[in-house]
């Protein structure tokens, strides 16, 4: 069974300053590992993926995210935080084995401060 | 291009009722799925079509909630006999399919509930 792990429900940084979301994953074989963004009322928007190649992966808005095989995880970060980057994120995996359904993890509320 | 559509975009409907969700996929996206989030988690994945088939339906919850694809684009999900627990926002999403791991582009819901 695959499983994806969010261990912080909020995390709250300062405009401009650099922001981290953690997520570590488990998943028999090799992962494919996506972040999703949900603003109130809206749906899931794709923000990036790591599917094989180079660890670093960048995405929409400035974000990338750094795959680490050693650790399963794969942190999303971002170098400026801005105002509107608030909103609720999700890591999700599935593996190469052909099943398509993604695990999600609980989701993370980041809070960017002016 | 239009991304994925879903109707309607809230439904209210009393416990014991038949309800129908219908999604409107990409164009020229083979691949469809459903997902239920509950407030507060994360999306739970409900079944999968390739073209008109589901080729994974592991995650209906029971025999209740059936899906269909008749023509390999619009997809309605059927809940039979709802329940208080049905209440959640029900998400589809359509992706290309192939070899690659692409990426599922998600519409935005069909909150359900059941009163």
């Amino acid at each position: 069974a695959q499983s994806v792990a969010q261990p912080e429900d909020q995390v709250n940084v300062a405009e401009g300053n650099p922001l981290t979301v953690k997520c570590t994953y488990s998943v028999s074989g090799n992962p494919y590992l996506f972040w999703y963004v949900q603003y109130p009322n809206r749906g899931l928007q794709f923000l990036l993926k790591y599917i094989t190649g180079d660890n670093l992966v960048k995405g929409s808005y400035g974000f990338e995210a750094e795959f680490n095989k050693s650790q399963t995880s794969f942190h999303l970060k971002k170098p400026s935080a801005l105002v509107s980057d608030s909103a609720l994120y999700f890591c999700a995996v599935r593996d190469d084995t052909g099943r398509r359904a993604l695990t999600f993890g609980s989701g993370t509320r980041l809070q960017v401060q002016p | 291009g239009a991304g994925v559509s879903q109707t309607p975009s809230n439904k209210v409907t009393e416990k014991g009722k038949y309800v129908e969700l219908r999604c409107d996929p990409i164009s020229g996206h083979t691949a469809l799925y459903w997902y239920r989030q509950s407030l507060g988690q994360g999306p739970e994945f409900l079944i999968y079509f390739q073209g008109t088939g589901a080729a994974d339906d592991s995650g209906l919850p029971n025999d209740r909630f059936f899906a269909v694809r008749p023509e390999g684009s619009v997809s309605t999900l059927k809940i039979q006999r709802t329940e208080r627990g049905d209440s959640a926002v029900y998400l589809c999403a359509s992706s290309l399919t192939g070899s690659e791991g692409y990426e599922q582009y998600f519409g935005p819901g069909t909150r359900l509930t059941v009163t």
